[in-house]
């Protein structure tokens, strides 16, 4: 397709699940951005790749997430032993080149359920 | 701390009028800023951009404006359609200064109505 594609739309989990968040970035896009938006907030950063390395993950919240991009499109999120304040929309972004002047283009995001 | 803070939750416009949707930064290492629209269920869609060596960027309907003295930015849609009714964020990098990685540091948003 033509936009950032992200998979499942919906996840329900419950507490202490493992759960992977799935994006496949625009073609060609070398920079990749994963983003958590809370009820109410604006997005907030968690960790960037560009091509297949992760360049930034200070904005993981803990350990129990995992993101990576081994061949440098597809990504995917893995949080373990998920916990209720981990329920939030995950968006995935992508911009063509690895510089900082380009806007990032967002998939439709995951909604992740902690039960 | 909020670095880049939207102070209005909601803003209502007569269609055919102008909408002006205001925001404010603090981190003086930003210097490129975005404005992104959404709809409900959906991800935010880019709208329009401005590195910090201009203070205006015209779009069709849509115009940002860039006061880096004051640290505020604003866009400006005219004339305002019903379509045009979605949640606005403005977001904030520093994409030139060679520190950190070109992450979006975005506001809690402004939902505007565009009243037929």
């Amino acid at each position: 397709g033509a936009g950032v594609s992200q998979s499942p739309r919906y996840k329900v989990a419950k507490r202490g699940q493992d759960v992977a968040l799935r994006c496949d970035p625009i073609s060609g896009h070398v920079s990749l951005f994963w983003y958590q938006q809370a009820l109410g907030q604006g997005p907030e950063f968690l960790t960037y790749f560009q091509n297949e390395a992760q360049l930034d993950k200070s904005g993981l919240p803990s350990d129990r997430f995992f993101a990576e991009r081994p061949e440098g499109s597809v990504s995917t999120l893995k949080i373990q032993r998920t916990q209720q304040e981990d329920s939030a929309v995950y968006l995935c972004a992508s911009s063509l080149e690895a510089m900082g002047n380009q806007p990032q283009h967002f998939g439709d995001g995951t909604r992740l359920s902690i039960l | 701390d909020q670095q880049v803070k939207q102070n209005s939750p909601s803003l209502s416009v007569q269609e055919g009028r102008i909408s002006i949707l205001n925001c404010d930064y603090t981190n003086s290492m930003f210097d490129y800023f975005l404005w992104y629209k959404k709809y409900p269920a959906e991800g935010p869609t880019f709208l329009i951009s401005i590195s910090s060596i201009k203070d205006k960027n015209e779009d069709g309907r849509f115009t940002v404006f860039l006061n880096k003295s004051a640290k505020h930015l604003s866009l400006h849609i005219v004339p305002s359609q019903p379509g045009d009714s979605a949640v606005y964020f403005c977001a904030a990098s520093s994409a030139y200064s060679g520190a950190g990685s070109y992450q979006l540091t975005f506001g809690k948003g402004t939902k505007l109505s565009v009243i037929p």
